[in-house]
């Protein structure tokens, strides 16, 4: 079975520090990787995925195979990042069973 | 195109009450797929379809829930005797092959 963890459900940081959610995967097959976040009173939307290999809004994210992690990033934490993020997981090609984490409150304090 | 649309927004019943809500996709989205949310976690997967098929249903989800995407577009998610359990953020969402996932607003269910 697939599963997603996300040890943290509160990351409180200072404006302009470094970011990193953490996101730990249990799959048995080649999974893809994703990143959503909601911002207040807004719907869950689509961060970024691990095969663009991309950075959105000056958030990366590495998937560690080796590690079972896909952990989210930023070097300069803004006010405006501030909202739940969640990690999930799908089946690489296919059906996509997308699973997702609980989640981590992520807390800019200016 | 504004994007997947649900409908209510919220819904208020007793218990025991039957209640369906409503999830328009994305129009070139063929998969859609029903999550429910409660305080504190994150989105919980209910059931998939691809075009009108229903591919997938979550074991945990009771005899009481029923989805239906009779045309490949719009799709319908009933409760039938509803319990205060069922009270949560149920959540549509669309896509393609290849792509993340679009989410509705979600349709807030309380159950009294």
């Amino acid at each position: 079975a697939q599963r997603v963890t996300q040890p943290e459900k509160l990351l409180s940081v200072f404006k302009g520090a470094p970011v990193e959610l953490k996101c730990n995967y249990s799959y048995s097959g080649s999974p893809e990787l994703f990143w959503y976040v909601q911002y207040s009173r807004q719907r869950l939307q689509l961060l970024l995925r691990h095969i663009s290999r991309e950075s959105i809004k000056g958030f990366t994210a590495d998937l560690n195979k080796g590690e079972t992690s896909f952990h989210l990033k930023k070097p300069f934490a803004q006010e405006e990042d501030s909202a739940m993020y969640y990690c999930a997981l799908s089946y690489s090609g296919g059906y996509q069973k997308v699973t997702f984490g609980t989640g981590t409150k992520l807390q800019v304090i200016p | 195109d504004t994007g997947v649309s649900q409908d209510p927004r919220h819904k208020i019943t007793k218990r025991g009450q039957n209640v369906t809500f409503r999830c328009d996709p994305i129009s070139e989205h063929n998969r859609l797929y029903w999550y429910r949310q409660t305080l504190g976690q994150g989105p919980e997967f209910l059931t998939y379809f691809q075009n009108e098929a229903q591919l997938e249903k979550s074991r945990l989800l009771s005899d009481r829930f029923s989805a239906e995407r009779p045309k490949g577009s719009f799709s319908t998610l009933e409760i039938q005797r509803t319990e205060q359990g069922d009270s949560a953020m149920y959540l549509c969402a669309s896509s393609v092959a290849g792509a993340g996932l679009y989410f509705g607003p979600g349709t807030r269910l309380t159950v009294t």
